[in-house]
């Protein structure tokens, strides 16, 4: 089957605890990204990917790290850091083939919830 | 910065009625413009995008989306709602010289009254 896994569903976190979200494709597409969700709100993109071993900050990288040593994985680490991190994170993946209008596939989402 | 209202937070319906959701864009260029749908606790679904040619684009479950350049626009269009069409729509552009990078607006949440 193919498609993007998220991974965990739920996640809850103590107060200056880091956390590991995971995020695994296997469409084979180069770029990936990281979104927040916030409660009524749109989606705010974290970090992205275009190619292994590369990444570029988004709107609001503060407080994130990701890394990209795999095409499939995408992991984003939530540190403490970040000062409101309970929130909706949605992951996504693109083909790069030099086609910019390709679209972005979503996985189903880890919401996190720090106690 | 591309930027990207969805002026209306919520919006009910009657199940079978017409639906319209409209979306605003601001970009420099040529959008590239998606609609989305969520249900609530899951991920985003594509419903349809928009590149270039025909402005009226066809997307799944029955939606279609018109482009207008000269309003900047790009409103959501279901001629009958059912009650599975409840869910949050977002309208999002693609910023062509960043990765692709979407912009999403705020959304908004469609009810379906039986």
């Amino acid at each position: 089957d193919g498609g993007i896994t998220q991974s965990p569903k739920y996640l809850f976190r103590k107060e200056g605890q880091n956390v590991t979200l995971s995020c695994e494709q296997n469409l084979n597409h180069d770029a990936m990204y990281w979104y927040r969700q916030d409660p009524g709100q749109g989606l705010r993109l974290i970090y992205y990917s275009q190619i292994v071993n590369d990444f570029q900050k988004g709107d609001i990288a503060e407080g994130y790290s990701v890394s990209r040593e795999k095409k499939e994985s995408f992991p984003l680490t939530v540190t403490s850091a970040q000062k409101n991190p309970t929130a909706f994170y949605l992951c996504a993946s693109r083909t790069s083939g030099g086609y910019s209008t390709d679209t972005q596939y979503f996985g189903p989402g880890t919401r996190l919830t720090v106690l | 910065a591309q930027s990207v209202t969805q002026p209306d937070i919520h919006i009910t319906v009657s199940e079978g009625a017409s639906l319209e959701l409209r979306c605003n864009y601001s970009y420099g260029a040529t959008p590239y413009l998606f609609w989305y749908v969520q249900s609530p606790g899951q991920g985003l679904q594509l419903l349809l995008k928009y590149f270039s040619g025909d402005t009226l684009v066809q997307g799944i479950k029955g939606f279609e989306a018109e482009f207008k350049r000269s309003q900047s626009s790009f409103n959501l269009r279901k001629p009958s709602v059912h009650w599975s069409d409840a869910a949050e729509y977002f309208c999002a552009v693609a910023n062509n010289n960043a990765g692709n990078m979407l912009t999403f607006g705020g959304g908004t949440r469609l009810m379906v009254k039986p």
